[in-house]
């Protein structure tokens, strides 16, 4: 199947600082990346569909200005945590599209995920 | 967007059969169902896709009934290495925005 990658794997931070998360699709393009948040036992929150060359959509109760994305090429999308918290720790993760071969329907491919932890 | 509902957690022994049911009563006609794999601190992985019948790979099986309400993933002789939490998740993928349900724990005993 189709590889996403994310850089980095992990990262501590401390609270006020911006961290930035890469995500690549390795062997394909991609025109659509999404941004999913998730919480220990819990679910992907969906935080944003990020669309290259335009701008990001996102989720209600998701902070545009604290969650920068950027889609600058249809092979990487970027999440910016701005002012990162203590309550911003959480393990994110970002998906790319990929058209199904014969034809049907997209299928998301994700990527490993980053761990962020605020102190 | 298509609601999802699954059993909340499983447990099967090693090299049986495991099946696991997902609920999707309003799917609309140009939805599919796919099932992803996570396991703790991983990104999910795509294990199946269908949208009708049955489907087949060399991981599983997806089962779908003619009114497309549920769908079943069948995963032959399972290992402990199966043991990770299952979505099922509905929708005209790739553009247009998913959500995930709660998923299925599944636990392989010995």
């Amino acid at each position: 199947g189709a590889v996403v990658s994310q850089h980095p794997s992990w990262v501590i931070c401390k609270s006020g600082t911006s961290v930035k998360i890469e995500c690549r699709s390795l062997d394909f393009q991609a025109t659509t990346m999404f941004w999913y948040r998730q919480f220990p036992k819990q679910s992907l929150m969906l935080m944003a569909t990020s669309n290259e060359g335009s701008k990001a959509t996102y989720e209600q109760g998701v902070e545009k200005d604290k969650f920068l994305i950027n889609h600058a090429s249809l092979t990487l999308s970027t999440l910016t945590v701005t002012s990162a918290h203590p309550e911003d720790s959480s393990f994110y993760i970002c998906s790319a599209t990929i058209r199904t071969s014969g034809g049907g329907t997209d299928t998301q491919y994700f990527g490993p995920g980053t761990r962020l932890t605020v102190l | 967007l298509a609601k999802t509902t699954q059993p909340i957690s499983m447990d099967s022994y090693e090299g049986q059969e495991v099946n696991i049911t997902c609920s999707h009563n309003n799917i609309a006609t140009n939805d599919y169902i796919t099932w992803y794999q996570q396991f703790p601190s991983q990104g999910p992985r795509f294990i199946i896709q269908g949208y009708k019948t049955k489907v087949t790979n060399e991981v599983a099986s997806l089962f779908i009934p003619a009114d497309r309400k549920s769908s079943t993933l069948s995963l032959p002789r399972v290992s402990l290495s199966d043991t990770a939490v299952y979505y099922c998740l509905v929708g005209a993928l790739g553009y247009q925005k998913v959500t995930f349900g709660t998923g299925t724990k599944l636990q392989v005993i010995p």
